[in-house]
């Protein structure tokens, strides 16, 4: 049992540069979730999902987009990247009852 | 607006004895779910404990009991005989219930705990 996969687990991007984030999960979870932790502080929200094919937006959206075509995949996009977008991005999924499981995390400098 | 406070950006404990890590919380919501989790050094986000808003007793796990108030909006987090591999970043974090329909997680900025030998 996987879990909850990313990848890359560490990337360097140039300033303006576009990557995808990707996150999977095995546990057939409808809620999923992106959050970007940046150094020393806690879990902000960038874009969460409550089923296939619905997305919608979290505390810190702007210069990031997502799309959930299947159960098992949220990808992350950024577009456009720049410093400020350097952090650890981690992917989550939940049923509704109970814990959050945790993807291992993308560390993601951008220069 | 939902909210999750904590006041404690670091602590230090002995070996072996207890220390609480404090955590508030704000919210419309009568449904809810308070959630602590553990950030070791290595990065990954541990799950340690959950309290239900309608629960009547206090959860615990092993080492881990939160003490919750819920007139105080307070969840705050007990570890007994604390070990040097406690030693890490807590995080209390809150979830939206059905009400919102939404099941968005809100953390905490966190406390760093420190277990001296």
């Amino acid at each position: 049992n996987a879990g909850v996969t990313q990848t890359p687990k560490f990337r360097i991007l140039k300033i303006g540069q576009s990557m995808t984030l990707q996150c999977a999960q095995d546990m057939n979870h409808n809620y999923m979730y992106w959050y970007r932790q940046d150094p020393g502080m806690g879990l902000k929200l960038i874009y969460y999902s409550v089923g296939a094919g619905i997305t919608d937006k979290g505390e810190v959206p702007n210069g990031y987009n997502v799309s959930r075509s299947t159960t098992e995949d949220f990808p992350l996009r950024l577009e456009l990247a720049a410093p400020s977008q350097t952090s650890v991005y981690f992917c989550a999924s939940t049923d509704r009852a109970g814990e959050q499981y945790f993807g291992p995390g993308t560390r993601l400098t951008v220069t | 607006a939902q909210k999750i406070t904590q006041t404690q950006p670091g602590m230090f404990v002995q070996e072996k004895e207890a220390v609480t890590l404090d955590c508030t919380y704000d919210t419309s919501d009568p449904s809810y779910g308070l959630f602590w989790y553990k950030q070791p050094s290595s990065g990954e986000m541990i799950f340690l404990i959950y309290q239900g808003s309608y629960d009547q007793q206090n959860a615990t796990e092993g080492r881990y009991s939160l003490n919750f108030q819920k007139a105080r909006k307070s969840a705050n987090l007990v570890i007994s005989a604390s070990q040097l591999g406690d030693s890490a970043m807590y995080f209390c974090a809150m979830r939206e219930g059905p009400t919102s329909g939404t099941y968005k997680y809100i953390f905490g900025t966190g406390t760093r705990l420190k277990v001296l030998a």
